[in-house]
């Protein structure tokens, strides 16, 4: 594809209930971040993949957040028995180095809401 | 920790102003510093910036970078409406997570 994506880009979700949001990243792109940005505030940084290696997991709020690239191509995150305050907009971007000293390119987001 | 402070949070302009935007910043072993814009989706690049005092310019849109003084601006000379947008800067650090740490941005309202 041209550009990462995000699916889906709209999650209502139940307080308590488990979500999976998916990215894919431009096909080579070895590097793959998320990030979680609340309304108004700059993304913050969550987790970073170099090909399937988990290298940073250092801003994972809690442990019910967990992140996967098996493949070194698609990744997961995963919220489990979500919050109020998981409620955000979860961007996953990727950078064709192995780090990022080069411009990473976001996907559009998916918009988690939880009730 | 690492601090990146953008200013001003918001600014609102007429068409054709030409508007400067700040991003101070201290992270532990500074490489570099990126520049995006943010409309209702995803923030898309603008700049990165490795060494002080060399403009980057695209179009009307140009940046600059003091590693003495940790600081960067980003200028926007002759604005039009397709310029409001949130501006994030996100300075890149060696040190501590590999992602970038970016400011809150400066969301920027350009009235016609």
């Amino acid at each position: 594809g041209a550009g990462v994506s995000q699916s889906p880009r709209y999650k209502v979700a139940k307080r308590g209930q488990d979500v999976a949001l998916r990215c894919d990243p431009i096909s080579g792109h070895v590097s793959l971040f998320w990030y979680q940005q609340a309304l108004g505030q700059g993304p913050e940084f969550l987790t970073y993949f170099q090909n399937e290696a988990q290298l940073d997991k250092s801003g994972l709020p809690s442990d019910r957040f967990f992140a996967e690239r098996p493949e070194g191509s698609v990744s997961t995150l995963k919220i489990q028995r979500t919050q109020q305050e998981d409620s955000a907009v979860y961007l996953c971007a990727s950078s064709f180095s192995d780090r990022n000293y080069n411009e990473q390119f976001f996907g559009p987001g998916t918009r988690l809401t939880v009730l | 920790e690492d601090k990146v402070v953008q200013s001003p949070l918001s600014l609102v302009v007429h068409e054709g102003d030409t508007v400067t935007l700040n991003c101070s910043y201290e992270v532990t072993n500074f490489r570099s510093l990126l520049w995006y814009k943010q409309e209702k989706k995803a923030p898309t690049f603008l700049f990165m910036l490795t060494s002080s005092g060399i403009e980057k310019k695209s179009g009307r849109l140009s940046s600059i970078l003091d590693k003495k003084e940790l600081f960067s601006i980003l200028n926007i000379t002759a604005t039009q409406t397709g310029d409001s947008a949130v501006y994030l800067c996100a300075p890149n650090s060696g040190g501590g997570a590999d992602g970038l740490t970016f400011g809150k941005g400066t969301h920027l309202i350009i009235q016609p």
